[in-house]
């Protein structure tokens, strides 16, 4: 099963930010939080991952509590094109089967005009 | 750089039939997965690649059998078709080294009748 809780599905107005919280309460202290999205019936796309440090990029920005059992991406300017199915996921940082991904379902964004 | 290639992108086989997908990445990555993807669902691993030279099974790996052929090339087998494995096939390469992503291909879609 997932290692982590998200909720199914949220809104987001277009140009204002986008938080997409993720509960993973039972990650390890080698784990990994790492952030995908698939739009429509694409390939999933990586966006963003972090151990324990807030992490930013040009898509978007990772904020870790402190405990790490929580996290939160965050898009700062939604567009439409940003709808899509995000998935939150805990992995180890390895190969072989430490680095294979667990999808959950994921958060259904919708971005609306 | 391609990425990942999948073929081919969409496929109808009667159940009972055979076929055989296929995957290449141009990455020079250690690790390959294959993944499949029913409606509503998130994506599940039928089976990996650690590197070149090994397969391991994953979540869903009945019905099917691999081959990593080179460091290249991973393919899918589905050796007797049956209706429950209609869904979207996604191939995936990792290069094995910390901290990086999955690249995933387009997908094929595969309808049993």
């Amino acid at each position: 099963d997932a290692k982590t809780t998200q909720p199914p599905s949220m809104d987001c107005a277009e140009g204002r930010a986008a938080n997409l919280p993720c509960n993973h309460s039972t990650i390890s202290g080698n784990e990994y939080v790492y952030w995908y999205r698939q739009i429509h019936s694409q390939g999933p796309q990586y966006i963003i991952h972090g151990l324990k440090n807030n992490e930013t990029n040009e898509m978007a920005s990772l904020i870790i509590t402190e405990d790490r059992k929580s996290s939160t991406l965050i898009l700062p300017h939604a567009t439409l094109r940003d709808t899509a199915v995000y998935y939150c996921i805990v992995r180890g940082n390895y190969g072989g089967s430490q680095g294979n991904l667990i999808f959950g379902k994921g958060t259904k964004l919708s971005v609306k005009p | 750089n391609a990425g990942v290639t999948q073929t081919p992108k969409f496929q109808v086989l009667k159940t009972g039939q055979s076929m055989t997908l296929q995957c290449a990445q141009d990455m020079n990555h250690n690790s390959m997965y294959w993944y499949r993807q029913d409606p509503g669902m998130g994506l599940r691993l039928i089976y990996y690649s650690a590197s070149e030279g090994t397969t391991d099974k994953g979540e869903v790996p009945n019905g099917y059998n691999v081959s990593r052929l080179n460091k290249r090339e991973f393919s899918l087998r589905l050796e007797s078709a049956a209706p429950s494995q209609t869904s979207v096939y996604f191939c995936a390469s990792y290069s094995g080294v910390s901290y990086n992503e999955q690249f995933f291909g387009p997908g094929t879609r595969l309808t049993v009748l």
